[in-house]
C-alpha cells in the first residue's frame, strides 16, 4: 500500500487530455514539494515535473503540475501513442523523514 | 546531460550482503545529493536512501531498510554507494540510483538505468 495513492491506470485517445492524480496527506504532498516521473520499461526514468509544477528543460508544455492542498495532479495535452507509459509522483514526507511514491499510473493511449 | 551508470547487482543467499555502486558523469557531482530507489519485479517505485552533499551530509534511510543498509558517496571518484546486509527475498529489485535534491526541491533530475539484485536461495 504506497502512501500516495494514484489510479492504477488510465486510458485516453490520441490528442485527447489526461489527468492523472495523487492523493496525499498534510505530512507529505501538504507540506512539500511534489514531483512525477515517467518509466518506460528498460529505460531509465526520467523527471517530468518538479517542486509541483516546473519542468526540466527538454520536456514539453504538453506536461504540467499543479497542487491544491493534500493532492497533486498531472495534466498531459496532446496524447501522443509515445506518451504510453508508467507515470508515477513522489514527495518528502515529513513524518516519516523518508521520500514517498505513489503506486503508478499505467497510462494507455488507444 | 548528467549520467549515471550502476553496478553491482547480483544473485545473493538470504541472509548475503552485496554493495551497489553509482558512477556519475557530465554534471558537478558534488552538488547533488544521491538517492538509490529500488523497483521489485511487477511493482512501483520505492524510495530507499538518500545522501546529501558534504562530509556531514544527510543520510536517511526507508524504514524497510533502516540498520541494514547503508549509503555513502566518494566526491573525489564522483561515486556513490549502497551496502546492503541481511538480503531478504523482499529486497529482490531492479535499484536505481539517481542525482538530484529530494528532500527540499524533490527532484531526481539524472537516474541510471538500475542494476539488478536478486535475493534467492
Amino acid at each position: 500500500q504506497s502512501v500516495l495513492t494514484q489510479p492504477p491506470s488510465m486510458s485516453a485517445a490520441p490528442g485527447q487530455k489526461v489527468t492523472i492524480s495523487c492523493s496525499g496527506s498534510f505530512s507529505n504532498i501538504g507540506n512539500n514539494y511534489v514531483s512525477w516521473y515517467v518509466l518506460v520499461p528498460g529505460t531509465a526514468p526520467k523527471l517530468l515535473i518538479y517542486e509541483n509544477n516546473e519542468r526540466p528543460s527538454g520536456i514539453p508544455d504538453r506536461f504540467s503540475g499543479s497542487k491544491s492542498g493534500t493532492s497533486a495532479t498531472l495534466d498531459i495535452t496532446g496524447l501522443q501513442t509515445g506518451d504510453e507509459a508508467d507515470y508515477y509522483c513522489a514527495t518528502w514526507d515529513t513524518s516519516l523523514r523518508g521520500g514517498v511514491f505513489g503506486g503508478g499510473t499505467k497510462l494507455t493511449v488507444l | 546531460e548528467g549520467q549515471l551508470v550502476e553496478s553491482g547487482g547480483d544473485l545473493v543467499k538470504p541472509g548475503g550482503s552485496l554493495r551497489l555502486s553509482c558512477a556519475a558523469s557530465g554534471f558537478t557531482f558534488t552538488s547533488f545529493p544521491m538517492n538509490w530507489v529500488r523497483q521489485a519485479p511487477g511493482k512501483g517505485l520505492e524510495w530507499v536512501s538518500s545522501i546529501g552533499t558534504g562530509i556531514s551530509g544527510y543520510k536517511y534511510y526507508a524504514d524497510s531498510v533502516r540498520g541494514r543498509f547503508t549509503i555513502s558517496r566518494d566526491n573525489a571518484q564522483s561515486s556513490h554507494y549502497l551496502h546492503m546486509d541481511s538480503l531478504t527475498a523482499e529486497d529482490t529489485a531492479l535499484y536505481y540510483c539517481a542525482a538530484g535534491d529530494f528532500l527540499l526541491s524533490n527532484s531526481l533530475d539524472f537516474w541510471g538505468r538500475g542494476t539488478l539484485v536478486t535475493v534467492s536461495s
